[in-house]
């Protein structure tokens, strides 16, 4: 099947700076979406971003389907981004469900 | 607003036993999805449904069944618990296909220890 990789696996940030996270898949994709999950577990879709560029406040995001990678900004980081950011992607191919990378975990501290 | 709701956080079984993981959404999705997450392994899909009385093996169905007698509930069971299911379980639904910008919806989580 196809692997997603995310990197880097964990990342410290202070309050305030940029960072970028990045999710390479091994095969196309019809698909790719970014969660958050909150310290309490909580998942929540930031972008189905199949191709090209989109931004949602501090947080914006970049696929390159061509070149099999995807990447999620986030901008002035704060303390509530702490959390780990999945990306998942789809294949029509392998059916109608979600592959998951293994996650980045970023803490934001103050 | 709407809610994907478990039936627990968090559970603790005994090596063995049978156990039944309650998943109820309130959004009238078609599709609803059991997840189990583990550190490093991002989460890894057990079963889904798309249908009530529908059921599809995921990618690690081995030791668990599951069952949707009705749309908006959907239940994963451990038949016989085995320690190395000790796990964060996850239920998401989503209204449609996965290869459109429909979101899917997780619910808070269980964190099942099998002693």
């Amino acid at each position: 099947g196809i692997q997603v990789e995310q990197s880097p696996p964990d990342l410290i940030l202070q309050e305030g700076a940029n960072s970028t996270l990045r999710c390479n898949f091994s095969d196309s994709v019809n698909n790719l979406q970014w969660f958050h999950q909150n310290p309490w577990g909580q998942l929540i879709n930031l972008f189905y971003i199949p191709s090209g560029t989109k931004q949602n406040g501090r947080l914006s995001a970049t696929t390159v389907a061509t070149e099999r990678y995807s990447l999620l900004y986030i901008s002035s980081s704060q303390t509530t981004d702490s959390g780990v950011y999945f990306c998942a992607v789809v294949r029509k191919a392998a059916g109608n469900k979600l592959t998951f990378g293994g996650g980045t975990r970023v803490l934001v501290k103050p | 607003d709407v809610k994907v709701t478990q039936s627990s956080r968090y559970l603790v079984k005994r090596t063995g036993e049978k156990v039944f993981l309650e998943c109820v959404q309130d959004m009238d999705h078609e599709n609803m999805f059991w997840y189990r997450q583990d550190p490093g392994l991002g989460l890894r899909l057990i079963y889904f449904s798309y249908d009530v009385k529908m059921k599809e093996k995921g990618d690690i169905p081995e030791g668990y069944s599951v069952s949707r007698e009705k749309k908006e509930r959907f239940s994963l069971i451990l038949e016989s618990a085995s320690t190395n299911q000790t796990s964060m379980y996850l239920c998401a639904s989503r209204a449609g296909e996965a290869l459109g910008p429909d979101t899917q919806y997780f619910g808070p989580g269980t964190r099942l220890t099998v002693l």
